[in-house]
């Protein structure tokens, strides 16, 4: 059965340092994988897609997410968090018969 | 902008009435899909469009959901005798692709927030 699982419902740090948002999932077939970035009352922005290619993945705004196979994960990061990043962020899993959105992580960006 | 368009923005009803959604999507865009959006969870899959055939509509949630998209353009989501726990945000999203879940982004629009009194 496909599945997404964000481990994090909300992450808080400080302006400048790493992020990381954690992501897991699972499928019976070769699926595509999002991120995607929402803003309070907007829709959700694409940040970036892995669709088995190159394993790290370069998105928008500093973003990285790397594909590992082998622990079914797929965790966003970006080096030197700014306040601009403080938003909800969605891991999106999709393969041939279903699109499955995890329930979102909230990033909190202290000053 | 050449975004998708979503309208209302927000939408007030009383329950029982019934409403309707409207999507602009990206001109030229094959895909368009429908998402509910619950307070605090992330977007659940309605239906889906190819052009003007709805090729899967197992995501909502009952009869009293309806989608059209009689041209292959804009798209209306109506519900039909509202209750409470239909408030939540519908988003729209296309894409150029023509496969069902392929691996190109979806665009979403801004959503229409339905508060159901």
């Amino acid at each position: 059965a496909q599945s997404v699982t964000q481990l994090d419902s909300h992450v808080s740090v400080s302006e400048g340092t790493p992020v990381l948002l954690r992501c897991n999932y699972s499928s019976s077939y070769s699926p595509s994988l999002f991120w995607y970035v929402q803003h309070p009352n907007k829709g959700l922005q694409l940040l970036l897609k892995y669709t088995s290619a190159a394993t790290l993945v370069k998105g928008i705004n500093g973003f990285e997410a790397e594909f590992k196979k082998s622990e079914t994960s797929f965790h966003l990061t970006k080096p030197s968090a700014h306040m601009s990043d403080a938003a909800e962020y969605f891991c999106v899993v999709s393969d041939r018969y279903k699109i499955i959105f995890g329930k979102g992580t909230r990033l909190h960006i202290l000053p | 902008g050449a975004g998708v368009s979503q309208s209302p923005r927000y939408k007030v009803a009383k329950r029982g009435q019934d409403v309707a959604l409207r999507c602009d999507p990206i001109s030229g865009h094959v895909s368009l899909f429908w998402y509910q959006q619950a307070l605090g969870q992330g977007p659940e899959f309605l239906t889906y469009f190819q052009n003007e055939a709805q090729l899967d509509k197992s995501g909502l949630p009952s009869d009293r959901f309806f989608a059209e998209r009689p041209e292959g353009s804009v798209s209306t989501l109506k519900i039909q005798r509202t209750q409470q726990e239909d408030s939540a945000v519908y988003l729209c999203a296309s894409s150029l692709a023509g496969a069902v879940y392929s691996n190109q982004p979806q665009h979403f629009g801004d959503g229409t927030r339905l508060s159901i009194l």
